[in-house]
């Protein structure tokens, strides 16, 4: 097993749809986070877990909803997504919140929205 | 705010050539700095990690250096290998929060 699964690798998605993406992390961190990927810019942080409460929010519109049961899964819920979300969904976590910590990355759920 | 920019954003290479790849930060405050590959369609690795008081960091061919006072990071790539090519990002960390550049996309050619 890697240390940060997430699935599916791949998605595609109607406008009215409800998907959600999973992560799951097997190194026992206690934070965990979701960035998004687009073309040609910069990586951008969304949320931000710590020991199962959302310690951040980078306003993200409402239609992504994060949801973390416990320390080693991570949730994404999506619905009612525009093309312009279409973009490399990428899970991470760290031994606790940044700074100081290495941040491990999972594989990426690459969603298209149709 | 803390903004990122590598340069080049693309480089190609025979092997066998030394590179280096460019960091550069607007906010000098930062806990660390990190590098991260990254190939195509896959998520990121981390590769070095230089604390705020250190000036560089290795790991085999690869050597990271550190100036906070003039907002600088390179990352230094001996003897480059086809295996190599893949994406560079590097991420600076302050108010906990990792900024991330675009990238330098590395083509290393036999």
């Amino acid at each position: 097993e890697t240390g940060v699964t997430q699935t599916p690798r791949h998605l595609v998605m109607g406008m009215t749809n409800k998907k959600s993406l999973k992560c799951e992390q097997h190194l026992g961190h206690n934070a965990m986070y979701w960035y998004k990927q687009s073309a040609k810019k910069p990586l951008e942080l969304m949320f931000v877990y710590s020991l199962e409460e959302r310690v951040e929010n980078n306003s993200v519109p409402s239609r992504f909803s994060p949801e973390c049961p416990n320390s080693s899964h991570l949730f994404l819920h999506l619905h009612t997504l525009q093309p312009e979300d279409s973009a490399l969904y990428l899970c991470a976590s760290s031994q606790d919140r940044v700074p100081g910590n290495t941040i491990y990355f999972g594989e990426g759920s690459w969603l298209t929205v149709v | 705010k803390q903004e990122v920019t590598q340069i080049p954003a693309a480089l190609s290479v025979p092997e066998g050539e030394n590179l280096v790849l460019n960091c550069s930060f607007t906010d000098s405050a930062i806990y660390n700095l990190q590098w991260f590959r990254q190939d195509p369609g896959k998520g990121l690795t981390s590769l070095l990690l230089i604390q705020s008081s250190q000036r560089e960091q290795t790991s085999g061919r690869l050597n990271a250096s550190l100036d906070k006072s003039s907002g600088r990071s390179t990352l230094y790539i001996a003897a480059s290998q086809p295996g190599d090519s893949a994406t560079y990002l590097c991420a600076a960390d302050n108010t906990d929060k990792l900024i991330f550049g675009t990238g330098t996309r590395l083509q290393v050619f036999p």
